[in-house]
């Protein structure tokens, strides 16, 4: 069975800070792995995915995400934290990326963006 | 632009009224949709998949009968909460699987924020 772990509920950083959200995954095989950002009252967007390629996987708004096996782990990351980004991430594992697969989401991350 | 629409966004209405959402992709066939449900501060808990021309598959726990689904045809499915009490309260998304714009797994509709008095 597949599942996602989030290590922090909520994490807060101050403008123009690094950005580092955990996510911990456990798959019987080789994963599909996405991180969606939500505001408030919002649908997802997608920021990120991992398929196999390159294990660095560069993202919208100036995110990437590191896929390390060994620690099955797949670690969210902003160089700079902008007020805009201030929102709740999910780190979502798929059990197939063709034609819509089942997604396992993580409990979600609450990012606060301090001025 | 969106590729999946929601609607209505938001609903609020009297205790024992039943209550459609509609999801429908745009510009690309869906022939697998999800509904999810959200409570305040959680994650998404998958509630059903809706495949094109079937009955949907719903988890665990999840009222069949409460949450009425149809997927008739590639760009529309909808979910019915039957006899709405506050308790169903919730925010509601639905999800269009296809390959779609940017080949995405899933494109998300803005979700409905259901209010039962």
């Amino acid at each position: 069975a597949q599942s996602v772990t989030q290590l922090d509920s909520h994490v807060s950083v101050s403008e123009g800070t690094p950005v580092l959200l955990r996510c911990n995954y456990s798959s019987s095989y080789s994963p599909s792995l996405f991180w969606y950002v939500q505001h408030p009252n919002k649908g997802l967007q997608l920021l990120l995915k991992y398929t196999s390629a390159a294990t660095l996987v560069k993202g919208i708004n100036g995110f990437e995400a590191e896929f390390k096996k060994s620690e099955t782990s797949f670690h969210l990351t902003k160089p700079s934290a902008h007020m805009s980004d201030a929102a709740e991430y999910f780190c979502v594992v798929s059990d197939g990326i063709n034609q819509g697969g089942k997604l396992i989401f993580g409990q979600g991350t609450e990012l606060s963006v301090k001025p | 632009g969106a590729v999946v629409s929601q609607h209505p966004s938001r609903v609020i209405c009297k205790s024992g009224t039943s209550v459609k959402i509609e999801c429908r992709s745009l510009d690309f066939q869906a022939t697998t949709m999800f509904w999810y449900r959200q409570f305040p501060k959680k994650s998404l808990m998958l509630m059903a998949t809706s495949n094109e021309g079937s009955k949907a598959t719903y988890e665990q726990g999840v009222e069949k009968d409460k949450f009425l689904i149809n997927h008739a045809s590639l760009t529309l499915s909808t979910l019915t909460v039957t006899s709405a009490h506050p308790e169903d309260s919730s925010f509601y998304i639905c999800s269009a699987g296809g390959q779609g714009v940017g080949n995405q797994p899933q494109h998300f509709g803005d979700g409905t924020r259901l209010s039962i008095l």
